[in-house]
């Protein structure tokens, strides 16, 4: 069974700092790896896919992901954060034509001036 | 626009009454989703489906029921066996297969007191 790991609860940085959130997954078939963010009281919106390809994905507002497959990581970047980009992060795998999206529990960015 | 839709965002009751939320799509997405979030906890799957008058129960499913008897529509039912209904409850959507991404709906705020 596919699982996501989320090895960061919180994560506090200062603006215009890089930062970089973990995940990891376990799955014992190909999988199609996820990274969504939520603001407050909101739903989730898709910051950027991996399918197949490229190990390094591109996502919208300067995110990008490296997909390493020999250590079962996703790990989410951003070379330079506002404080706009506090919010919540979260990572998912889905496995080959399987429906079902596993989440981590979510990583708490929260940008300080 | 093409979207989610959800209502009512904030959602009030006593405790041992039913409750239907609604979602709705119109993606012309096959698939749908409702996932149950509570704070540190992620999200977990409480139903899908993914044709029309057919569906599935996801990892937490006891305490809810769910419908769909169109493709733009997706209710779920609270029931009063649910023993801690209070959560954020979010509907997603997608075309078919694990390499689409979902989308979400803005959330409905569930409190039961």
């Amino acid at each position: 069974a596919q699982s996501v790991t989320q090895l960061d609860s919180q994560v506090p940085v200062f603006e215009e700092a890089p930062v970089e959130l973990r995940c990891n997954y376990s799955s014992s078939v190909s999988v199609y790896l996820f990274w969504y963010v939520q603001y407050p009281n909101q739903g989730l919106q898709l910051l950027l896919k991996y399918l197949s390809g490229s190990t390094l994905v591109k996502g919208i507002n300067g995110f990008e992901a490296e997909f390493n497959k020999s250590q079962t990581s996703f790990h989410l970047r951003k070379p330079s954060v506002h404080i706009s980009d506090t919010a919540e992060y979260f990572c998912a795998v889905s496995e080959g034509s399987n429906y079902k999206l596993t989440f981590g529990k979510g990583t708490l960015l929260t940008v300080n001036p | 626009d093409g979207g989610i839709t959800q209502s009512p965002k904030y959602l009030f009751r006593k405790e041992g009454q039913n409750v239907t939320l609604s979602c709705e799509q119109n993606l012309n997405h096959d698939a749908m989703y409702w996932y149950r979030q509570d704070p540190g906890q992620g999200l977990r799957l409480i139903y899908y489906s993914q044709i029309v008058n057919d569906f599935q129960k996801g990892d937490i499913a006891e305490g809810y029921s769910v419908s769909r008897e169109k493709k733009e529509s997706f209710p779920l039912t609270v029931t009063s066996a649910q023993k801690n209904p209070t959560a954020f409850y979010l509907c997603a959507s997608s075309f078919s297969g694990g390499s689409y991404e979902q989308y979400f709906g803005p959330g409905t705020r569930l409190t039961v007191t």
